[in-house]
């Protein structure tokens, strides 16, 4: 079966800082991945997805950045924090092809 | 352009008492309608997908139906621990395959 890992669960950061959450899944290849951010009484927001190694495709201009330097892995990075940044994101995963995407735990950042 | 809404925003139930969430959709075409459940800091847990009008899918004691223009989440004898928030999301054909819209999402609360 199929799992995602989605780390850390909780950040706090100051604001300047660099930031990276790791997200990686098992049991299948070549998946489609995917960056949301969720704000409190708000819909899930793409923030990136990819379709391959080292394909990111970019929905929201802003202070992240993606990455996907393995095929099961897939990084949200930022060189400089900013108090807006803060929220809660969620990584997540489909299958070529396929319809439904299947998401990890999340990670609740704060950016102090 | 591609919208969902989903209604109420809230709803507090009785234990037992069934009722049913509304997610309306408006899409160029619909490639898919996914309902997900969501615990409070937890990611989406993925629970239907339903591709044409007049498909039905049941899980326990969740049934989810889909029209042209809506889908509805019924909950038939809710219990305490069905209490979440009920995301619905679409795929669009026409926003590629890799975008899904999510609605804000309804928080049921079931009291025993």
């Amino acid at each position: 079966s199929q799992t995602i890992h989605q780390w850390p669960a909780t950040l706090v950061q100051p604001v300047g800082s660099p930031l990276s959450l790791e997200c990686t899944v098992e049991g299948t290849s070549n998946p489609n991945l995917y960056w949301y951010r969720q704000a409190a009484g708000r819909g899930l927001q793409l923030l990136f997805y990819s379709v391959g190694i080292g394909q990111i495709s970019s929905e929201v201009p802003q202070n992240l950045s993606a990455s996907r330097p393995q095929d099961r892995q897939f990084i949200l990075s930022s060189k400089k924090l900013l108090l807006s940044d803060s929220g809660f994101y969620l990584c997540a995963w489909s299958r070529q092809g396929a319809t439904e995407a299947f998401f990890g735990q999340g990670t609740r950042l704060t950016v102090v | 352009e591609d919208q969902v809404t989903q209604s109420p925003e809230a709803l507090r139930l009785q234990e037992g008492e069934s009722s049913s969430l509304n997610c309306s959709y408006t899409v160029s075409g619909l490639r898919g309608l996914f309902w997900y459940r969501q615990d409070p800091g937890k990611g989406p847990e993925f629970l239907f997908t339903l591709y044409s009008a007049g498909e039905e899918k049941e899980k326990e004691r969740l049934k989810a139906t889909l029209t042209k223009k809506e889908s509805f989440l019924h909950i038939t004898a809710p219990k305490p621990e069905d209490s979440a928030t009920y995301l619905c999301a679409v795929q669009a054909t026409t926003s590629g395959t890799y975008k899904y819209i999510f609605g804000t999402g309804t928080r049921l609360k079931v009291l025993a």
